[in-house]
């Protein structure tokens, strides 16, 4: 079983609805919580950045973080074609001082249709 | 803004053949990972550098080797290439020592294909 796991969707929604994600995770020593765009045979976007249970909002993106339940969101208000691409949450642990590694789920496709 | 720069964009390579990959940090990044990231896969870490001194490996195979430079940039470098060597190799840069404000910024992947 991974350590995070990410429903790959895909996921359709139409132009201006909510794009609700989300990821499990089973290692406890996860403290650090990011989310990431990619859109194809590019680089993952860092798009949000969360340490703390509960919510960080920037612009139309939500994140959530439920440390007791070893679970976050990402949540996109008014969805754009530009979009679409894939979500990839990503987790690490304040294991060392330097250079922790991301631990990343699978990734969920998103396909916003106009 | 400067972003994490990572050459070449392709490489194509036979198998038992060697390649090296290369990464330009973020400016004033010290910290550089390397991942890689099979087709329909997520990243998977490699290795990791923090003041030219390797902080952290993952699942790197023995034939792989990888160093941090002076100026920062880092090298990957792969021998005896295998098919299953195939995949997007990104690199990432973090603005501190890593610890708890560690972000990463990644690069727009090298494409490796092996034939």
């Amino acid at each position: 079983q991974k350590e995070v796991e990410q429903d790959p969707g895909p996921l359709s929604v139409p132009e201006g609805a909510i794009v609700s994600l989300n990821c499990t995770y089973s290692n406890s020593a996860f403290q650090y919580f990011m989310w990431y765009r990619q859109y194809s045979r590019k680089g993952p976007e860092l798009l949000m950045y969360t340490y703390s249970s509960g919510n960080k909002e920037d612009g139309r993106f939500t994140a959530q973080v439920d440390k007791s339940s070893k679970y976050i969101s990402l949540f996109i208000r008014d969805s754009q074609p530009s979009d679409s691409a894939t979500y990839l949450c990503a987790m690490s642990g304040w294991i060392k001082a330097a250079g922790n590694k991301l631990t990343f789920g699978g990734g969920t496709r998103v396909l916003v249709k106009p | 803004a400067a972003g994490v720069i990572q050459s070449p964009r392709h490489l194509i390579k036979e198998k038992r053949e060697t390649a090296t990959l290369k990464c330009y940090p973020i400016p004033r990044h010290d910290t550089v990972y390397w991942y890689q990231q099979g087709p329909g896969q997520d990243p998977q870490f490699l290795i990791s550098f923090y003041e030219k001194m390797q902080s952290d490996k993952g699942s790197i195979p023995d034939r792989f080797s990888a160093q941090q430079f002076s100026d920062y940039h880092s090298e990957l470098n792969m021998s005896s290439l295998e098919l299953g060597d195939s995949a997007l190799y990104f690199c990432a840069s973090s603005p501190s020592g890593g610890g708890n404000t560690d972000t990463q910024y990644f690069g727009p992947g090298t494409r490796l294909t092996v034939l």
